[in-house]
């Protein structure tokens, strides 16, 4: 079935770092992937969002391309600072299988030390 | 406008009994999806509604069931409650069922079970 593999955290970075957090999917046909964040306490947020091959999704700064030929959808910021400070989730829509709902992975802790 | 609500926001029941727990989508939007999150892993899909049908359901048992009202607002219904049942439930809507729409999260509701 339809999967999605992300890379354990917890991640810990200083400000301004640069931020990668790797995502790889498994999945039949051609999905719609998705960066959603979890602020402590809260529930899901969509960050950024890509529906075919080749896109870039972008928000906050925050950036992720979809590339079809590695099933990878990393996601990255230049520049990260004390409020990103949240849970990061990758996760795919397939229509074909799965009737529209969202498939996520495991989630990566992220920390950003001033 | 209001978002997506949850109530209870927590609560915790035994072994054995029975909860419901309810969910109001945005205005508009008529199509719910119920989402089980456990400790550190990602949310796990258990069903969506749409025009008060089922659309989908996930990997859970029977004891899992769910249903949509008149005014798209939705409960879920857990029976026999075990002890891994202990999660964060999410619920959230989307303007239509069939086709890709952002899914917008409400806070969930914290079970415990002891």
């Amino acid at each position: 079935g339809d999967s999605v593999t992300q890379m354990e955290g917890p991640v810990t970075l200083s400000e301004e770092a640069f931020l990668t957090i790797n995502c790889t999917y498994t999945a039949t046909g051609y999905p719609s992937l998705f960066w959603y964040v979890q602020y402590p306490g809260e529930g899901l947020q969509l960050l950024l969002k890509a529906t075919k091959a080749d896109d870039k999704g972008s928000n906050k700064g925050f950036e992720a391309t979809y590339r079809k030929e590695t099933t990878s959808f990393h996601l990255e910021k230049g520049s990260v600072q004390v409020s990103d400070s949240a849970v990061y989730f990758c996760a795919l829509m397939n229509y074909g299988g799965s009737q529209g709902n969202l498939i996520f992975g495991k989630g990566t802790k992220l920390s950003v030390k001033p | 406008d209001a978002g997506v609500t949850q109530s209870p926001t927590h609560l915790i029941k035994t072994r054995g009994q029975h909860v419901t727990l309810r969910c109001s989508p945005i205005s508009g939007h008529k199509s719910v999806s119920w989402y089980q999150q456990v400790l550190g892993q990602g949310p796990q899909f258990i069903f969506q509604y749409y025009e008060k049908e089922e659309r989908g359901r996930g990997n859970f048992p029977d004891r899992f069931s769910a249903r949509q009202f008149p005014n798209y607002s939705s409960e879920l219904n857990v029976n026999a409650l075990l002890l891994g049942d202990s999660a964060l439930y999410l619920c959230a809507s989307t303007l239509q069922g069939a086709d890709y729409n952002e899914q917008f999260f409400g806070p969930g509701t914290r079970l415990t079970v002891l």
